[in-house]
């Protein structure tokens, strides 16, 4: 099963809303991603989490806050939102069994997050 | 720098016939290399991928890809393709910076149109 778990499907709101995205997968994975993509555009990189330790931050705005309370389990918390940040968001995850790993990273499905 | 090319924005085809949608890369050292497919309002789902060894792999639904490393080419392949194929395919390289990762460079994607 290489399954990826994204919730809510779509997400609608306002500038001033506070929102999260929840991500989960039951694979065992180590590590675990969010992902923003814009129609037609490869995914760009927000964060990484490695054994719930955040490892990679690609210098995203503060109004996205990432939190992994367990292995499981991927939030990305959504404050102050600007109309500019509409877009797919992605989750994935990975084994992650050292630091050269060749495992692939699965997908989840998206969540479609439109700022009004 | 590390990085991925795919030279077409788009490639038509026509049902039954071959298809290749072409990646180049630039890594130094050995490139662990990826292909996933798009659908419209969907997450990416992994066709395959060269780590080592043979240089055809082969992955999910009838797909396979070439290694090339002379040309540093890694291009996906079909021998008859279905109007079902019709999606956006994104190569990717596995960034093997020490700070990176689990971080993967993404070529521009391929639009690739079936017609019956």
């Amino acid at each position: 099963d290489t399954e990826v778990t994204q919730t809510p499907k779509h997400l609608v709101m306002g500038m001033t809303n506070k929102k999260s995205l929840k991500c989960e997968q039951h694979m065992g994975h180590r590590a675990m991603y969010w992902y923003k993509q814009k129609a037609k555009k490869p995914p760009e990189l927000m964060f990484v989490y490695s054994y719930e330790k955040l490892s990679i931050n690609e210098s995203v705005p503060s109004r996205f806050s990432p939190e992994c309370p367990n292995s499981s389990l991927l939030n990305l918390h959504l404050h102050a939102l600007q109309p500019e940040d509409s877009a797919l968001y992605l989750c994935a995850s990975s084994q992650e069994r050292s630091g050269y790993s060749t495992d692939t990273q699965y997908f989840g499905p998206g969540t479609r997050l439109t700022v009004l | 720098a590390q990085s991925v090319a795919q030279p077409e924005d788009q490639v038509n085809v026509a049902e039954g016939n071959p298809l290749t949608v072409k990646c180049t890369y630039s890594v130094s050292g050995n490139p662990y290399l990826f292909w996933y497919v798009q659908y419209p309002n969907r997450g990416l789902q992994f066709l395959l991928k060269y780590i080592t060894g043979d240089n055809l792999v082969k992955g999910s639904y009838g797909f396979e890809a070439e290694f090339n490393k002379s040309q540093t080419s890694f291009h996906l392949k079909k021998p008859s393709a279905l109007v079902s194929d019709s999606a956006l395919y994104f190569c990717a390289v596995r960034d093997k910076g020490s700070s990176n990762t689990g971080k993967l460079i993404f070529g521009q994607g391929t639009t690739l149109q079936v017609k019956p």
